[in-house]
């Protein structure tokens, strides 16, 4: 059984450009969440998707959107990229069962570099 | 104030020591909490889930304090494989997870 997959590993992007990131649920799954950790920081919460819809949001600017397609898998997008927004990027997965979210896995993350 | 919040460390211990450290949260709603271990430039994984009775896993006991809104965690018997930075995680009354900035731990030989 494959874990949560995120492609690609590494990206070096140039201030200004925009990104796309992509993540694959764990098997069964049907919620992805995304977080940015910056250095020496804990995760920080972009947002989650839930039936292909956001079914919440941290406190990112617009810049950050997102998708979930109808077999969960999930992308991130961050336009009009800035040097702060180097980090790794962390999407998880978990399932929704009723009136419980069961443990989240995370995938290896996908590492941005801005320059 | 943040979310959650942790002694960053780092803890330094040789090898057979018991180490302990604690976060504490400012939700008084959260519902669930958690550490994950997080290795290196590695992702976040689940060690253990941490319930109002207190529980353990082997080497490794989580306690909760609601009335203080602190959680704690305590290692045994330090292994060298024990070193990594612990995040200490809350959900609240939604869907998110929120993470400490985690608690760095090192066993030496």
């Amino acid at each position: 059984d494959a874990g949560v997959t995120q492609s690609p590993t590494h990206l070096i992007k140039t201030r200004g450009q925009q990104v796309t990131l992509r993540c694959s649920p764990k098997s069964g799954h049907d919620t992805v969440s995304w977080y940015q950790q910056a250095l020496g920081q804990g995760p920080q919460f972009i947002f989650q998707y839930y039936e292909e819809e956001e079914r919440q949001r941290g406190n990112f600017p617009d810049r950050f959107s997102g998708h979930q397609f109808p077999n969960y898998s999930s992308e991130l997008n961050v336009n009009a990229l800035l040097l702060g927004d180097s980090a790794l990027y962390l999407c998880a997965s978990s399932l929704e069962e009723r009136d419980r979210v069961t443990e989240a896995f995370f995938g290896q993350g996908t590492r941005l570099t801005v320059v | 104030r943040k979310e959650v919040e942790q002694d960053p460390g780092p803890f330094n211990v040789p090898e057979g020591a018991t180490v302990a450290f604690n976060c504490t949260y400012s939700n008084s709603a959260s519902q669930s909490f958690f550490w994950y271990r997080q290795d290196c430039r590695k992702e976040p994984k689940l060690l253990m889930s941490v319930y109002s009775s207190g529980n353990e896993d082997g080497r490794f006991t989580a306690q909760l304090n609601r009335a203080s809104q602190y959680i704690s965690l305590l290692i045994r018997d330090s292994k060298l494989s024990d070193s990594a930075t612990y995040l200490c995680v809350v959900r609240g009354n939604d869907y998110k997870l929120s993470f400490g900035a985690g608690t760095t731990v090192t066993v030496r030989a």
